[in-house]
Parts: C-alpha cells; sequence; structure tokens
C-alpha cells in the first residue's frame, strides 16, 4: 500500500523568504500523481501544484514550485517570497495513475507566516 | 453549483444519536470521495464512489458509517449511533474522471462534534 509521510509538523518562515516543505512517499508503481494542497483556516481544500511522475521536470506555478526525486520517492514544495496569506496547512498527496483515484494524503504541515 | 456544497457546516449532536452529513458535487463530475480529519490529523479516507460502479468502502471505520449517492450526484454520508472518537471534520470532494489528471475540489467540510 501506498503512503505519505510529512515530517515537519510545523514550519515557520519570514516574509519574503524562502521556505521548503518536505514530503516523501512509498510505492512500488512507477506511474502516478503527487499534489500539495493547502487548507487555509476556511477548510477548503486547495490544489496549489501537482506532478506527473512521468514528468522530469519540476512543476512550477508562481511562486510555488516542486522538487520532485522519483528514485528517492521524495516531493518538496518550496514557497519563494512568502506571504502572509500563505499561512496554512499543506498536505502532500499521492494518487495512483491508472486504476483507483483514491487519493493518500500526508499528515500535514502547518505553514505559520512571520511578518 | 460553483463548487462541492456540504451541508450542515457545523454539527453537535448527543453520543448516540444518528448523523447524517450532505454532499453536493461539482455538476458534472462523475468521481465523489469522503475524507476524514480529526484535529491536528491528515485526511483519512473513507468511500469513494465513480459513476455507476460499486463503491469503494475500504476506508469506512465501521459498520456505523455509511454513504449513499443518489443519482450519481448528491451523497449523505450517515454515522449511526455516533461516538465521541466520531468528532471530525468530514471533507467532500468531487473530480470529473474524463481526463488524465483528475484534480480534486474539496468542499468546505462538515465540523461534526459529539458531546
Amino acid at each position: 500500500a501506498q503512503t505519505v509521510t510529512q515530517s515537519q509538523p510545523e514550519m515557520s518562515v519570514q516574509e519574503a523568504e524562502t521556505v521548503t516543505l518536505s514530503c516523501t512517499y512509498d510505492t512500488s508503481e512507477s506511474d502516478y500523481y503527487l499534489f500539495w494542497y493547502k487548507q487555509p483556516p476556511s477548510r477548503q481544500m486547495i490544489l496549489v501544484i501537482r506532478q506527473e511522475a512521468y514528468k522530469q521536470q519540476n512543476a512550477t506555478e508562481n511562486r510555488f514550485s516542486v522538487n520532485f526525486q522519483k528514485a528517492a520517492k521524495s516531493f518538496s514544495l518550496k514557497i519563494s517570497d512568502s506571504q502572509l496569506g500563505d499561512a496554512a496547512m499543506y498536505f502532500c498527496a499521492y494518487r495512483s495513475d491508472p486504476g483507483t483515484y483514491k487519493y493518500i494524503f500526508g499528515t500535514g504541515t502547518r505553514l505559520k507566516v512571520l511578518a | 453549483g460553483a463548487g462541492v456544497s456540504q451541508s450542515p457546516s457545523n454539527k453537535v449532536t448527543e453520543k448516540g444519536k444518528d448523523v447524517e452529513l450532505r454532499c453536493d458535487p461539482i455538476s458534472g463530475h462523475t468521481a465523489l470521495y469522503w475524507y476524514r480529519q480529526s484535529l491536528g490529523q491528515g485526511l483519512e479516507f473513507l468511500i469513494y464512489f465513480q459513476g455507476n460502479s460499486a463503491p469503494d468502502k475500504s476506508g469506512l471505520p465501521s459498520d456505523r458509517f455509511s454513504a449513499e449517492r443518489t443519482g450519481g450526484s448528491v451523497s449523505t454520508l450517515t454515522i449511526q449511533r455516533t461516538q465521541q472518537e466520531d468528532s471530525a471534520v468530514y471533507l467532500c470532494a468531487s473530480s470529473y474522471t474524463g481526463t488524465n489528471i483528475n484534480t480534486i475540489y474539496f468542499g468546505e467540510g462538515s465540523w461534526l462534534t459529539v458531546v
């Protein structure tokens, strides 16, 4: 069975600085997708970025980028120029491809942004 | 609708009572998920519906939990004889499975407190 591990329960970053959130996963599959979701206090989960395992190029979305290391089964999220609105819980998620559409989530990292 | 809608947003119930949580997915989305998020924890998969296929119930924690999806749209998660450990946020999500990358969209959740 697949597992997703986020080893940092909480992180802090100074406004305008850069922070990296870690995520590792375990799978025997070769094709899958990885996601980072943000959950602000409103509780609604918001997709931040996604990565297809067959793509070697790391995904980027404005200030958000990932460092995808397939061999190491690592998928970290880098947030550049951190803003106060980035403060939230961040969840790493895994989904098989093809087959089951079940998403496996990590336990989350709470990000605090300091003014 | 524009997004995944869940009701009630908050529910306080007495131990032993039954509760029903409702989810209205995004129109046209064929897949629907229920997840549970306990305080400070990650997302725990409960059940997954895909079109007319038999649901994946592998995450339901006990036979007190059941879910149905009527007409391929609205879903109801029922918890019978609630226990205090059932207190959590219940998140519903939906996705369209007609494309290769199936991003899921979450509702804001139903916060259940069992007293």
